[in-house]
């Protein structure tokens, strides 16, 4: 989690928008992901961005890059309480890619 | 169908013994990982193996190793069992090193 920094905690209302915002070191990241933790549970993916692309959006999700800056960020539209959940950026890195990075996790937490 | 299967899921055991975690992945991938999570939600990887071929090991220490007998089975192995070795284990898997990997549900070590 040294290279990949998300901020620890977010806390919206039902219905709001969230946006977690992660920031990375490795401008060879070829691409970078948002995984979602559910309590007792595995990683899901949510989505993945390739690091030449500014932005997608996939339904509530859309997740922005900024290279320049390596600024990667979820939003997510019309948050609900089952969104509460603990959320990874990722990157993979460079050369043969076999390593990918994790944060430390941003714990999104919705109240009704 | 479960893609990537880990046993047990709960395992509680004395410092000292030697016990392995088991997992499989049904989904024709190349590439398995052991990835360890601590108590604050820190996911560090710890292995990655592709066909079979040990590729990364991040400063693990030589109580834990990796074994393949498959393409399909990434099995952890723990000797001599420390109290800081209590944390959840996930097996992970890709299709390559650069794609998105598919977790498994994790396997919650507790030593006493």
């Amino acid at each position: 989690g040294e290279d990949v920094e998300q901020s620890l905690f977010l806390s919206v209302r039902e219905g709001d928008s969230s946006v977690i915002n992660c920031t990375y070191t490795d401008s060879s990241s070829t691409y970078l992901y948002w995984y979602k933790q559910e309590p007792g549970a595995g990683l899901q993916l949510l989505t993945y961005i390739f690091s030449n692309m500014d932005m997608k959006q996939d339904q509530r999700l859309t997740v922005l890059l900024n290279k320049k800056d390596k600024h990667l960020s979820l939003r997510i539209a019309d948050t609900q309480t089952g969104d509460s959940a603990i959320y990874f950026c990722a990157e993979s890195r460079g050369t043969g890619g076999f390593k990918t990075i994790f944060g430390a996790g941003t714990r999104l937490f919705v109240k009704a | 169908d479960t893609a990537v299967s880990q046993t047990p899921k709960y395992l509680v055991t004395q410092m000292g013994n030697d016990k392995s975690i088991k997992c499989e992945q049904n989904l024709g991938h190349d590439t398995m990982y052991w990835y360890k999570q601590d108590s604050k939600k820190f996911l560090k990887i710890m292995f990655s193996y592709n066909n079979k071929e040990l590729i990364i090991n991040e400063t693990v220490p030589n109580r834990f190793s990796p074994k393949s007998p498959d393409k399909a089975h990434l099995n952890l192995h723990i000797n001599s069992l420390e109290l800081g070795d209590s944390a959840v284990y996930f097996c992970a898997s890709s299709q390559d090193a650069s794609t998105e990997a598919f977790f498994g549900q994790g396997t919650r070590l507790t030593v006493v």
